[in-house]
Order: C-alpha cells, then structure tokens, then sequence
C-alpha cells in the first residue's frame, strides 16, 4: 500500500497570505490528523478529520482551519500568515472506526514564512 | 492533563553500543496508548511500537525492545548493538481518548562509526 502523501514539499510565502496543504491517507484510512513541528514548541496536535467533519481539536488560532472531502483527502488552510507559523506540517493517517488507532505518518510539509 | 516527559535532549554512542531511551508519562485515564516514532532527517515521523495500558508485557523486536512500567509511569526504548541508520530523532507520544497524540520533546540519537 502506498503510505500518507502530502503536497506540496516545500512552501515559501510571505506575510499576510494565506496557505493550503493537501494530504492524501493510506488507501482505507478515514481518519485525518494534522500536527504542526516547530523548534520551540515540539509536535503539536492541530486537528483530526473522520468522514468529511472535524472530530478533535487542538489550541491553535482561527486563522488554522481544515476539510476533508469524500475520498478521505484532507487539506489545511491557514490564513493571514504570521512568522511563527514558519514550521514542519504533518499529516497522519489512521483507519478512523475506532479511536485510539496507530497513526502513520507522512513526509510533511515545510512551510517557510518570511 | 496529559504530559510526556523525555529528559535526555541528545544521546551519543559508538556503533554497537546499547543506548536506552527514556519516557515518562503523566495522566489521570486508566485507558491510554503509548508509542514511539524515529524522525531520520527526511522529516517523516516512522511507527516504531504501540502499547496499551492494559498490557505491560515488554517485547523485544530484532534489536529493539520496550519496557513499559505502569508502576513508574515510564515506557522506555532500548536499541542494542546501535547502528549508523539508527541516527535519528525518536519521540514518545500518549493517547487517551480519541485520536490525539500528545508527543514529547524527543531525544535527538547520534550513532558514530
């Protein structure tokens, strides 16, 4: 099976313009995680997506938001850039019928805000 | 809350030496999975084992094993008879209900030749 796909790579922008990220799960999965990486605050959890609607949420600002579509496809939107969203963004897959399910993991996206 | 302790920012050893990674966890559920990842410099957080609450039996897996103490709250890694490719970022992460992990800092490993 092919694993978590994300696009794209490599993302330079400025501030003030606004993001989207795009993940594709394991074939099967349901369930869609986004965690965000950056040096001073480690991996945080930002939020999971299971049939299309938002079930978990992590403590991050409005300006982060999610969807996914019908084929389990997710992307993360992320508006009105700030420096210190500079960071790796990475998305997890999971089968998503129950909870608590081994998440895998994709390459990430590394987003460069200058 | 839940918390996820690793004290050891940075380890080195030598090829073929055994080095422990250390975890500490807190929470107030009696239900809870605990994993570990490897980060290799690509950025891509690899599954290494998962373990539930419910079951402290410690396993070994090639040349990695677990040690899961629900007494002391901690969940540690051991790699023996290290490796070059082991070089890598390893993270500890708990999960109670629902789909959230929660990660600690990691522990950066240099394995030199």
């Amino acid at each position: 099976k092919a694993g978590v796909t994300q696009t794209p790579r490599y993302l330079i922008k400025t501030r003030g313009q606004q993001v989207t990220l795009s993940c594709s799960p394991i074939s099967g999965h349901r369930s869609v995680s986004w965690y965000q990486q950056t040096p001073g605050q480690g991996l945080q959890f930002l939020f999971e997506y299971f049939s299309e609607t938002q079930r978990n949420k992590g403590n991050f600002p409005g300006r982060f938001s999610g969807r996914q579509f019908s084929n389990s496809r997710s992307e993360m939107n992320v508006s009105t850039l700030e420096l210190g969203d500079s960071a790796l963004y990475l998305c997890a897959s999971s089968g998503g019928t129950t909870s608590q399910e081994t998440q895998y993991f994709g390459p990430g996206t590394r987003l460069l805000v200058l | 809350a839940q918390k996820v302790t690793q004290a050891q920012t940075e380890i080195s050893v030598v090829e073929k030496e055994d080095v422990t990674l250390d975890c500490v966890y807190e929470t107030r559920d009696t239900t809870y999975y605990l994993f570990w990842y490897k980060q290799p410099p690509s950025g891509e957080l690899v599954f290494l084992i998962r373990r539930n609450s419910f079951d402290e039996q410690n396993e070994i897996s090639g040349r990695y094993s677990w040690n899961f103490q629900k007494s002391t709250s901690s969940f540690n890694f051991t790699i023996t008879a290290s490796q070059v490719v082991d070089s890598a970022v390893y993270f500890c992460a708990l999960m109670e209900y629902g789909n959230k992990l929660v990660f600690g800092a990691g522990t950066i490993l240099r394995v030199k030749s």
